[in-house]
């Protein structure tokens, strides 16, 4: 059974840094082209794609956040993890993380968590 | 980035009767060394993540009810739902995978008349 699972502040201020990390199981980066990415929703709106990470370390980021975000791995710990920097009230969103194998599109979501941009 | 459009907004369908939705993406997302279609739609009901439904603009995810559909290629795709159960009701999403940034639709919401 494939899982995963976001983890995070609640609660960040404006102009911190936020860290959220996916824990997930069911999978490893150790099989060929599987991915985890992040995917973020503003309460009532679309999906935005944020990242995404690859088993041969291959990174790719939305180019209009791109300066802001850094996503990371951990194989040994199956995690994932991503760091957005000067966090802004607009970026208040639920945070999910999904997986994706090959060129497949993202099949396994977690849950979700709420971030709330507020001073 | 490709933009993905989706028609309507939202979309009032009694109990039994067939919804449709379009999706219509800036460029191509046929890829032609394969001829795939990098197309999928999610369905989202309140308070849960997207669950996929349809890959590939036309495979349906095991576990899904037929009454599930996908169609189209190139730049226009079609989600239908054949008979709207109650259990339907969501927002639905059509998304592209065919180049990084993976881009989503703006959502449909689907309701019963």
């Amino acid at each position: 059974q494939i899982t995963l699972k976001e983890s995070g502040p609640p609660l960040v201020k404006p102009t911190q840094t936020l860290t959220l990390t996916c824990t997930f199981s069911g999978f490893s980066f150790s099989a060929s082209r599987v991915g985890v990415g992040w995917i973020r929703q503003p309460p009532g709106k679309a999906l935005e794609w944020l990242a995404v990470i690859y088993s041969n370390d291959d990174e790719r980021y939305s180019p209009s956040l791109k300066s802001r975000l850094t996503i990371t791995k951990d194989s040994s710990k199956n995690q994932v993890v991503l760091t957005m920097t000067n966090m802004d009230p607009v970026d208040t969103a639920t945070y999910y993380c999904a997986r994706r194998r090959g060129n497949d599109p993202p099949d396994s979501w977690g849950q979700g968590t709420l971030v709330t941009v507020s001073s | 980035d490709i933009v993905m459009t989706q028609s309507p907004d939202s979309l009032a369908v009694s109990l039994g009767e067939r919804a449709t939705i379009n999706c219509k993406s800036s460029q191509s997302v046929l890829y032609s060394s394969n001829n795939k279609n990098y197309l999928a739609w999610f369905q989202q009901k309140p308070g849960q993540p997207p669950n996929l439904l349809i890959s590939w603009a036309s495979t349906r995810e095991s576990g899904v009810p037929d009454r599930f559909s996908g169609s189209g290629s190139g730049t226009d795709f079609t989600l239908t739902i054949s008979s709207l159960q109650a259990e339907d009701l969501a927002v639905y999403y059509c998304q592209q995978y065919y180049t990084d940034p993976w881009t989503f639709g703006q959502g449909t919401k689907v309701e019963i008349k």
